[in-house]
């Protein structure tokens, strides 16, 4: 069964430094989904990305924050100066449409670490 | 703004037996869909159940059933014949169906199935 998925599984960087999670989405999927959860908090939406253009965004993807499609298959959350407070587990998410029968399907996500 | 509030943050139940977990939401809108999400240790998020607002009938999914109340926002798990397997954290999730994709998710309740 297809599968997103996401790279690496764990990351640890410096703060100030930039970081890029990758995911690849359900082949035939048009929207994506970057979500992250601070350890023992709820999951949160970043943004949600259709046609190559953000769809929505919430406050919390701010300008240190971009994503991109840079060819067919991959999906990208790039963080420009990393904070202590971007260490969370970032959820990817794919769906085929955003229909009535829309269903996200979740990578097993990337753990960032800023140390 | 949607909200959704998990008021257990824990629950045990003993393996073979049923178990509620409880969902509530806040919303103005009146079409939107309900999810309930299983978070195994792993930690890859996997779809259990969802109801569309607009369909009176609870959804069922061989054990997993919920019930959906739409007067009183209410949107309860129950989890019958419990396995091991079950354990994990539940969120509870809203999506609205007025263009917006983004889940809005609640924060979650840990079970623990005891043998």
């Amino acid at each position: 069964e297809p599968e997103v998925t996401q790279t690496p599984s764990h990351q640890v960087t410096q703060m100030g430094q930039e970081v890029i999670l990758r995911c690849v989405p359900i082949s035939n999927h048009l929207y994506f989904y970057w979500y992250r959860q601070i350890l023992g908090q709820k999951v949160e939406f970043l943004v949600s990305f259709y046609n190559n253009e953000i769809s929505e965004k919430s406050e919390i993807f701010d300008d240190q924050f971009s994503v991109e499609r840079p060819d067919g298959s991959n999906f990208t959350l790039k963080i420009r100066s990393t904070k202590l407070e971007d260490s969370a587990m970032y959820f990817c998410a794919s769906s085929v449409s955003s229909g009535r029968l829309h269903e996200q399907f979740f990578g097993p996500g990337t753990r960032l670490t800023v140390l | 703004a949607q909200t959704v509030t998990q008021s257990q943050p824990e629950m045990s139940v003993q393996e073979a037996e049923t178990v509620t977990l409880s969902c509530t939401y806040d919303t103005s809108e009146s079409d939107y869909y309900l999810f309930w999400y299983k978070q195994p240790p792993s930690r890859q998020m996997i779809l259990v159940i969802r109801q569309e607002a607009y369909k009176q009938q609870n959804a069922t999914e061989n054990r997993f059933s919920v019930n959906f109340q739409k007067a009183a926002k209410s949107f309860s798990l129950k989890i019958s014949d419990s396995q091991l397997g079950d354990a994990a954290m539940y969120f509870c999730a809203y999506r609205s169906n007025f263009g917006n994709e983004k889940l809005t998710f609640g924060t979650g309740t840990r079970l623990t199935i005891i043998p």
